[in-house]
């Protein structure tokens, strides 16, 4: 089956500090992979997404790169913020089927 | 503003009680779907309609009973609802197909069932 795991949280960073939260996937097929963000009392937001194998998606200072060889899509960002404490998604969509499989979800706390 | 708004954002209930939850989207989108957001369990699919029709209901209990009158309109009438039903319920939409289409979301209807 398709399936998302995410590393668990949460994670306490301190402002500036660098961030990984590892995600790894099975799926029949090739999923397009996603981010996704969850601020305190809101929806999901999409952060970034990659659609094929070497894909990079970037936004807000945010990468991920799609690793097929190691069925990964690890979030990473090189300085992070107060702001960026939040709830993070890895999502996958396998084919021409929109529905999303979502990792647990990883809380991040960033303090100054 | 994501495109897909959701009324009401806040919800208390009693059990007997009848309600629904409302979602629009303004993406042109033809697939609308609902999400669930408890505490203790990740996100899961509840609904998938696609031009208007169900396509997936994920074993969903029938005291929720979905309806989607266009494509840009989605509701999600509640009756008889237990306090786990207690949640977050998120609505999205998205293209219908296609390799790596994005799903936007709402921003959520907290129910409390009490």
């Amino acid at each position: 089956g398709n399936s998302v795991t995410q590393m668990e949280g949460p994670v306490t960073l301190s402002e500036e500090a660098f961030l990984t939260i590892n995600c790894t996937y099975t799926a029949t097929g090739y999923p397009s992979l996603f981010w996704y963000v969850q601020y305190p009392g809101e929806g999901l937001q999409l952060l970034l997404k990659a659609t094929k194998a070497d894909d990079k998606g970037s936004n807000k200072g945010f990468e991920a790169t799609y690793r097929k060889e190691t069925t990964s899509f690890h979030l990473e960002k090189g300085s992070v913020q107060v702001s960026d404490s939040a709830v993070y998604f890895c999502a996958l969509v396998v084919g021409g089927y929109n529905k999303l499989i979502f990792g647990a979800g990883t809380r991040l706390a960033v303090h100054p | 503003e994501t495109g897909v708004t959701q009324t009401p954002r806040h919800l208390v209930m009693g059990m007997t009680n009848k309600k629904s939850l409302k979602c629009e989207q303004h993406l042109g989108h033809n697939a609308m779907y609902w999400y669930k957001q408890s505490a203790k369990k990740p996100l899961e699919l509840m609904f998938v309609y696609n031009f208007k029709e169900q396509t997936e209901n994920n074993s969903v209990p029938s005291r929720f009973s979905p309806e989607c009158p266009n494509s840009s309109h989605l509701f999600l009438h509640l009756h008889t609802l237990q306090p786990e039903d207690s949640a977050l319920y998120l609505c999205a939409s998205s293209q219908d197909k296609g390799v790596g289409n994005t799903i936007y979301f709402g921003e959520g209807s907290w129910l409390t069932v009490v």
